[in-house]
């Protein structure tokens, strides 16, 4: 059964600062893995989604890199801003099912 | 872009009474819709596959006649908690999928907040 952890649970960083988030999952036989974001009490916004032959995917200050041997992916966020704030959470699809397996997030702070 | 609209936002029901959530894709046809469960400061649960036209899969563990699901057309799916109680609380949140034009992106809601007392 695939399991998928996100270390840390919480995250708190000055402004400006650039970070890392961290994604494992036990089973690397992924179709592909999403990376999300969810302000508090909202939905959820795709970040970015890295396809199981692909190593990394990047939009803007953003950069999601994906090892499936070792079951492994990171977030980079460069230069952080107050308005980074919010839960990330990972996500794997398994099979071409179209059904997701969640992370328990990452709850991120940038302190101004 | 796609555009996931789900109604309504915030809920509170008494106990034994049924919760209808509407999920709704405003700009593209979702032949499959997926519903989850979030509890506090916990990851997404996936509860069920919505499929036009035929019946939800649910997930094991998941009461299938407690969670109702109804798929009816390509861009509506609804969700209907019937006999709520308190351990149904919880913030429900569906996503569907413009596979023609994001193949697997995903697409989601705003979440539904039911609170049950």
């Amino acid at each position: 059964k695939q399991e998928v952890t996100q270390i840390p649970a919480a995250l708190s960083v000055p402004e400006g600062e650039n970070l890392v988030l961290n994604c494992s999952f036990t089973d690397s036989a992924i179709y592909n893995l999403q990376w999300f974001r969810q302000d508090p009490g909202k939905g959820l916004t795709s970040l970015l989604l890295i396809q199981s032959s692909q190593r990394e995917q990047t939009s803007g200050r953003l950069n999601a890199s994906l090892d499936k041997s070792s079951g492994r992916s990171t977030l980079y966020i460069a230069a952080s801003q107050p308005g980074d704030s919010a839960t990330y959470l990972c996500a794997v699809e398994m099979d071409s099912s179209y059904k997701l397996i969640f992370g328990s997030g990452t709850r991120l702070l940038v302190r101004p | 872009g796609a555009v996931v609209s789900q109604h309504p936002s915030r809920v509170i029901c008494k106990s034994g009474t049924s919760v209808k959530i509407e999920c709704r894709s405003l700009d593209f046809q979702a032949t499959t819709m997926f519903w989850y469960r979030q509890f506090p400061k916990k990851s997404l649960m996936l509860m069920a596959t919505s499929n036009e036209g035929s019946k939800a899969t649910y997930e094991q563990g998941v009461e299938k006649d407690k969670f109702l699901i109804n798929h009816a057309s390509l861009t509506l799916s609804t969700l209907t908690v019937t006999s709520a109680h308190p351990e149904d609380s919880s913030f429900y949140i569906c996503s569907a999928q413009d596979r023609v034009h994001l193949g697997h992106g995903y697409t989601f809601g705003s979440g539904t907040r039911l609170t049950v007392v």
